[in-house]
């Protein structure tokens, strides 16, 4: 079955990029009509979506983040990437990949990452 | 952008119990844009139920969704051990994805 795993820096410096990569193993990123989505959680905090890239190309963000957020697909390396730029410490949480789809009735994201801690520090 | 409200914040139950939880949204959503998730300490959150009513692959049939418009219940008829953890509600939007900020179920 389709396996997601999150890589990048543990530790990025306020006002640098963070960098994180969604490594899709079990299933081809552009063989169906699935979301492929961003997630974090600030410590003991609730869910936020970041964004998603969809399998035609398409991006859709947050609202909030839009200004400092792109997410991309390197179909060659069957995984997709995001960028947070310009982070403070409120950047800093749990962040997960996952895979949203629609399955009929309803949408909902069935496969996720195990999730990778990014600190915000110098 | 929705809004999702979940209350309570805290349930305390014993093993056994029946768990009602709430999720309130700003305004009308539509069936297809309503879901549940599971989410146990250090662990990624689990899909439980989609289209306010359907359960997801392998979610035992204690757990149930209902409502419609803003007002939105997801139900454990009986709870097991495993079930206590934080339950959030999502909302699919045609330009953004927003989450409530979670039930917490907990033993009594």
């Amino acid at each position: 079955q389709v396996q997601l795993q999150e890589s990048g820096p543990g530790l990025v410096e306020p006002s640098q990029t963070l960098s994180l990569t969604c490594s899709v193993s079990g299933g081809s990123i552009n063989s169906g009509a699935y979301y492929w989505t961003w997630i974090r959680q600030n410590p003991g905090k609730g869910l936020e979506w970041i964004g998603y890239i969809y399998y035609s190309g398409s991006t859709y963000y947050n609202p909030s983040l839009k200004s400092r957020v792109a997410i991309a697909a390197d179909t060659s390396k069957n995984h997709f990437s995001l960028n947070l730029a310009s982070v403070t410490a409120a950047d800093t949480g749990v962040y997960y990949c996952a895979r949203a789809s629609y399955y009929g009735s309803g949408y909902g994201m069935d496969v996720w990452g195990q999730g990778t801690t990014v600190t915000v520090s110098s | 952008e929705i809004v999702l409200t979940q209350s309570p914040g805290t349930l305390s139950l014993s093993p056994g119990e029946r768990a009602t939880l709430s999720c309130r949204a700003s305004q009308s959503v539509s069936s297809s844009s309503l879901t549940w998730y599971q989410q146990k300490p250090g662990q990624a959150p689990r899909l439980l139920i989609y289209g306010v009513f359907s359960r997801a692959t392998g979610i035992p049939d204690r757990f149930s969704g209902s409502g419609s418009g803003t007002d939105f219940t997801l139900t454990i008829s009986r709870l097991e051990p495993e079930d206590f953890a934080v339950y959030y509600c999502q909302h699919y939007g045609s330009s953004s994805w927003t989450f409530g900020l979670g039930t917490k179920v907990e033993i009594k």
